[in-house]
């Protein structure tokens, strides 16, 4: 049980185009998701809270207009980074938890390039 | 601030020994406390979290968690080579680890030595 999902595994972009990540819970119906980013040997920092049906909370210093969530379904949460530039490059996770417990489970990410 | 610090190793262990992880955390309010095992190039996995004060054990593992001196630590005990990985704290001040994401130290890179 709890598993998540992230499509694509691996994206390659040209600099300004806009690209959409996917975390889906696929046996729990998640209340909460996350999104983290994680730099080449560094740790994950987190970005966004978002709630089925509500705005994201966005973590100081994250652009809201520039990334992206919807949180559509109970088990569908999508990252949407516009206007992507080179720096934007990094691995982003996604994370879910369900109304039943503290833990969250973590997608397999997503390896954004931009180029 | 919240910060979670960690020694980033590597610690090396020789196979069947026990590994022993630290982490100090600096918001006295924080309420749950998680261990994450991430492979190279791969997402975290969940070990075990802890709220109380003690130890908490699964299989190998266990968390220790001491709030008066802001530390938890997770012990690995008959240490496999499978173990090797970088292991990550993470913190968070709702008891029910619900309404904030964690935050995570930078995580200590262990290695076990056959």
């Amino acid at each position: 049980g709890a598993v998540v999902s992230q499509h694509p595994s691996r994206v390659i972009c040209k600099s300004g185009t806009s690209v959409k990540i996917e975390c889906r819970s696929l046996d729990f119906q998640a209340t909460t998701m996350f999104w983290y980013r994680q730099f080449p040997k560094k740790s994950l920092m987190l970005m966004a809270t978002s709630n089925e049906g509500s705005k994201a909370t966005y973590e100081q210093g994250v652009e809201k207009d520039k990334f992206l969530i919807n949180h559509a379904s109970l088990t569908l949460s999508t990252l949407t980074v516009t206007s992507a530039h080179p720096e934007d490059s990094s691995f982003y996770i996604c994370s879910a938890r369900d109304y039943r417990g503290p833990e969250q489970y973590f997608g397999p990410g997503t390896r954004l390039t931009v180029t | 601030q919240k910060e979670v610090e960690q020694n980033s190793g590597p610690l090396s262990v020789p196979e069947g020994a026990i590994a022993s992880l630290n982490c100090t955390y600096s918001d006295r309010g924080s309420q749950s406390f998680f261990w994450y095992r991430q492979y190279s190039g791969k997402s975290p996995e969940l070990i075990m979290f802890i709220y109380s004060n003690g130890d908490k054990e699964d299989g190998r593992f266990t968390a220790q968690l001491n709030k008066a001196s802001q530390y938890v630590s997770l012990l690995i005990r008959d240490s496999q080579p499978s173990d090797s990985a970088t292991y990550l704290c993470a913190v968070n001040l709702n008891p029910g680890g619900g309404a904030d994401g964690l935050t995570f130290g930078k995580g200590t890179h262990l290695i076990i030595q056959p």
